[in-house]
């Protein structure tokens, strides 16, 4: 089984200001990896995603992540957020093998960003 | 760009009642999901459906819980008597062959009363 930790359940951030949002996983197996941003009212939707090669991965809207197997860890960052980028942000992984095709989530972080 | 939609945004029903919350996967795909979050909890998977059957389904999705693909457009979960605690928002997902990743619609945030 896979299990999903976001630590921070809340993240307040001036604009312009960088920022991180922290996922550990735990898997027996091995995993792809996804960030979801969910905006107020809206569905989810996939801001980048590991599957493997380059360990630092690019996304949507200037966020990257960077997949660390030795801290099982999948980092969400991004140099300078706006406003706009206010949203709940979701780390979840899927197994490789033996899991079938099911993403199991984290809990989640609240992203505001002030001026 | 496609996309997956639910309808209806909201339903609020009465304890025991059954409800149906529909789902339009994106066209070509062949995977479907669905997943719920209970208020301040984390998305849980529901169950996975693929080829008119179900591929895999959580404890959570017991005897009360259906999916069917109606026809070749629709996805639906079926809540036979619905309890207090079915009260979420429920995301329906689905996925194209040979990718692997999951496309989510806007969700479908049912109250029961």
């Amino acid at each position: 089984a896979q299990s999903v930790t976001q630590l921070d359940s809340q993240v307040p951030v001036f604009e312009e200001a960088p920022v991180e949002l922290r996922c550990n996983y735990s898997s027996s197996v091995s995993v792809y990896l996804f960030w979801y941003v969910q905006y107020p009212n809206q569905g989810l939707q996939l801001l980048l995603k590991y599957l493997s090669g380059s360990t630092l991965v690019k996304g949507i809207n200037g966020f990257e992540a960077e997949f660390n197997k030795s801290q099982t860890s999948f980092h969400l960052r991004k140099p300078s957020v706006h406003i706009s980028d206010t949203a709940e942000y979701f780390c979840a992984v899927r197994a490789l093998t033996g899991g079938g095709n099911k993403l199991t989530f984290g809990t989640g972080t609240q992203l505001k960003v002030e001026l | 760009e496609p996309e997956v939609t639910q309808t209806p945004s909201h339903q609020v029903t009465q304890m025991g009642q059954e409800v149906i919350l529909r789902c339009v996967p994106i066209s070509n795909h062949l995977y479907f999901y669905w997943y719920r979050q209970i208020l301040g909890q984390k998305v849980e998977f529901l169950v996975s459906f693929y080829n008119n059957e179900i591929s895999e389904k959580s404890e959570i999705f017991d005897d009360q819980f259906s999916v069917e693909r109606p026809d070749g457009s629709n996805f639906t979960l079926k809540i036979r008597s619905t309890k207090l605690e079915d009260s979420a928002m429920y995301f329906c997902a689905s996925r194209g062959l040979g990718t692997d990743t999951q496309y989510f619609g806007p969700g479908t945030r049912l109250t029961v009363l």
